[in-house]
């Protein structure tokens, strides 16, 4: 079982560029989530989903665009960086009930914007 | 919205000592709470949670935590701690209800554990 997958594991950009943050499952996870990690803020929530079609905003949503299309996929999309997107990045999914069932993190992106 | 604190951003110990790490989290009439561990250069498991029953939750590696309504708090402890311990720590929290909510993180602290 491959688990939850991320790619890249590193990306450098500049400022204004865009780019898409992979994450696919293969436990057949309806619930998927991203979250960033920054020094002394532990890890803050970007978007979430709850099956295929269905997201919600998170604490930190702003400058970040997220779509479910798949049950497998929950990528997330920077539209034009900025250097305070710069963080690691950390995909998770879990059963739907996920009180339950733990989340299930992916061994994160680090992404620079210069 | 619920929300959890950790006292203490970093906890120095030397091996098999024992240790406590503390979370405090906001009031709510029920409330659902974990502990999760990095170590260097991985993603995050889960140490251990707390649902409803038993105040003393034991999870992997010899953690356990109490919960406390009265002081809302859900400190983790361990008798005796190991250099294989050394490691980010994160206290959290579900928001919402079980199928729809989402799970709030507090800020870590991270346990060094010295020979």
């Amino acid at each position: 079982n491959a688990g939850v997958t991320q790619t890249p594991k590193f990306q450098v950009l500049k400022t204004g560029q865009s780019m898409t943050l992979q994450c696919a499952q293969d436990m057949n996870h309806e619930y998927m989530s991203w979250y960033r990690q920054d020094p002394g803020m532990g890890l803050r929530l970007i978007h979430y989903s709850v099956g295929a079609g269905i997201t919600d905003q998170g604490e930190v949503p702003n400058g970040y665009n997220v779509s479910r299309s798949t049950t497998e996929d929950f990528p997330l999309r920077l539209l034009s960086a900025a250097p305070s997107q710069t963080s690691v990045y950390f995909c998770a999914s879990s059963y739907l009930d996920s009180t339950n069932s733990p989340l299930h993190f992916g061994n994160g992106t680090r992404l620079t914007v210069t | 919205a619920q929300s959890v604190t950790q006292l203490d951003s970093q906890v120095p110990v030397f091996e098999e000592a024992p240790v406590e790490l503390r979370c405090n989290y906001s009031s709510s009439v029920s409330v659902y709470l974990f502990w999760y561990v990095q170590y260097p250069n991985q993603g995050l498991q889960l140490l251990l949670k707390y649902l409803s029953g038993s105040t003393l939750v034991k999870g992997i590696n010899g953690f356990e935590a109490e919960f406390n309504k009265s002081q809302t708090s859900f400190h983790l402890r361990k008798p005796s701690v190991h250099i294989s311990d050394t490691a980010e720590y994160f206290c959290a929290v579900w928001s919402g209800s079980s199928n729809t909510g989402k799970l709030i993180f507090g800020q870590g602290t991270t346990l060094q554990v010295k020979p």
